[in-house]
């Protein structure tokens, strides 16, 4: 099984529908993290998660919200989708230290 | 002007070839230094780990960090057609609680 896990891996929504992005990690890695990836613009943060109380806002956290429902899962949410969220959704995992981090093979969103 | 400078690319070169990626910044404050290489349809992966300025070897893969120029290289030797991905340099800061500034992530293309 991978470390980190993300469901779906793909998926299609209509504008204006609620989704769920969902990941869960092995890896015992208190903290975790959600990206987006589009071309050109590399990974930007959308929120963070240091432990299983501690949830931050990222630099793009404008119409997206997380719950951190345990050490291992970590789910994002779209409210109400529109256009220009479809993007390559990645989640990720580390420690307190300089490990590095650790990504999953991430969800491709896309909003018509 | 953003934190970490990356070339996009693409970057096309032969097989066998010496390969030069680099990123810039602009934070003195960053002491972790990384490479990660992300395959398409596929999460990053960590490649390369560096404390503070100096060379790192590993197998094929050279990172180097010079902090005085704010610049870091990841050189790749013998460069083979499984080498083509997508890489990423990130750094971080003990005083941002070492959360991870990416690069945009340079496309690199090896021709056989």
């Amino acid at each position: 099984d991978a470390d980190v896990t993300q469901t779906p891996r793909n998926r299609i929504t209509k504008t204006g529908k609620r989704i769920m992005l969902e990941c869960s990690q092995t890896k015992g890695h208190d903290r975790m993290y959600w990206y987006r990836q589009d071309p050109g613009l590399g990974l930007r943060l959308i929120y963070y998660s240091f432990d299983v109380k501690d949830i931050n806002k990222g630099e793009i956290s404008d119409g997206y919200s997380v719950s951190r429902q345990a050490q291992a899962k970590f789910s994002l949410s779209l409210e109400s989708a529109i256009p220009n969220q479809t993007a390559l959704y990645f989640c990720a995992t580390s420690d307190p230290g300089q490990s590095g981090y650790t990504f999953g093979s991430g969800t491709r969103l896309t909003v018509v | 002007q953003k934190e970490v400078e990356q070339d996009p690319g693409p970057l096309s070169v032969p097989e066998g070839a010496i390969v030069s990626l680099n990123c810039t910044y602009s934070n003195s404050a960053f002491q972790y230094f990384m490479w990660y290489r992300q395959y398409s349809r596929k999460g990053p992966e960590l490649l390369m780990y560096t404390y503070s300025s100096g060379n790192k070897e590993d197998g094929r893969f050279t990172a180097q960090v010079d902090k005085s120029s704010k610049y870091i290289s990841l050189f790749i030797r013998d460069s083979q057609p499984s080498d083509s991905a997508t890489y990423l340099c990130a750094m971080s800061a003990s005083d941002s609680n070492y959360q991870l500034i990416w690069g945009a992530g340079t496309k690199l293309i090896i021709k056989p």
